[in-house]
């Protein structure tokens, strides 16, 4: 079965600065590959999608992703932290051929420090 | 605007008690999903429908109810036979539920307690 490991619970990181949450899939093909976020308290928002084509994908918020077919990974980063970015994010994956299971990872929850 | 109404927000239950919790939307979607979050677990599928009068259990229906009498609606309900029902519930929603490149739109949850 296609599983979702986000493998930082919590991560902290100052305001300006980079940020990189890591997330890899095991499935044997590649499958729909997203991120959404969550502030709390709050539903799911999507960040950003990769279905095909080029590898690094934009979204809102001026968050990007990177799919490495040979790490089965699609890190999200974004190049410089603010407060509002403070939530929980989740990666997820869905089967191309059948896509009713979207399989969430447990996510990581950002702190952002002032 | 279109989206995805769940309620109530927050919703009490004591012990024994089916409690219903509502999901609308309005963007004309054929399927519809009811999750489950728990801290530190991600989100967890209970019940989904792809199409009015269908429904499939995900992978923790029991203890739990749907039905899907009309298009925009797709009420969940929390049975007493659920051993541990406190968590907080999601409803999404998807345009067409045979590709996985719809986007999955969400609701803004709602939160259940049992006393």
């Amino acid at each position: 079965a296609q599983s979702v490991t986000q493998p930082d619970i919590h991560i902290t990181v100052s305001e300006g600065a980079s940020l990189e949450l890591r997330c890899n899939y095991s499935y044997g093909a590649t499958p729909y590959l997203f991120w959404y976020v969550q502030s709390p308290g709050q539903g799911l928002q999507l960040l950003l999608k990769y279905f095909s084509g080029d590898t690094l994908v934009q979204g809102i918020k001026g968050f990007e992703a990177e799919f490495k077919r040979s790490q089965s990974s699609f890190n999200l980063r974004k190049p410089s932290v603010h407060w509002s970015d403070a939530a929980e994010y989740f990666c997820a994956v869905a089967p191309m051929e059948y896509g009713n299971k979207l399989v969430f990872g447990a996510g990581t929850i950002l702190r952002v420090k002032s | 605007d279109g989206g995805i109404t769940q309620s109530p927000k927050y919703l009490f239950r004591k012990e024994g008690q089916n409690v219903t919790l509502s999901c609308e939307q309005n963007l004309n979607h054929d399927a519809m999903y009811w999750y489950r979050q728990d801290p530190g677990q991600g989100l967890r599928l209970i019940y989904y429908s792809q199409i009015v009068n269908d429904f499939q259990k995900g992978d923790i229906a029991e203890g739990y109810s749907v039905s899907r009498e009309k298009k925009e609606s797709f009420p969940l309900t929390v049975t007493s036979a659920q051993k541990n029902p406190t968590a907080f519930y999601l409803c999404a929603s998807r345009a067409r539920a045979t590709s996985g490149a719809n986007v999955l739109t969400f609701g803004a949850g709602s939160r259940l307690t049992v006393l």
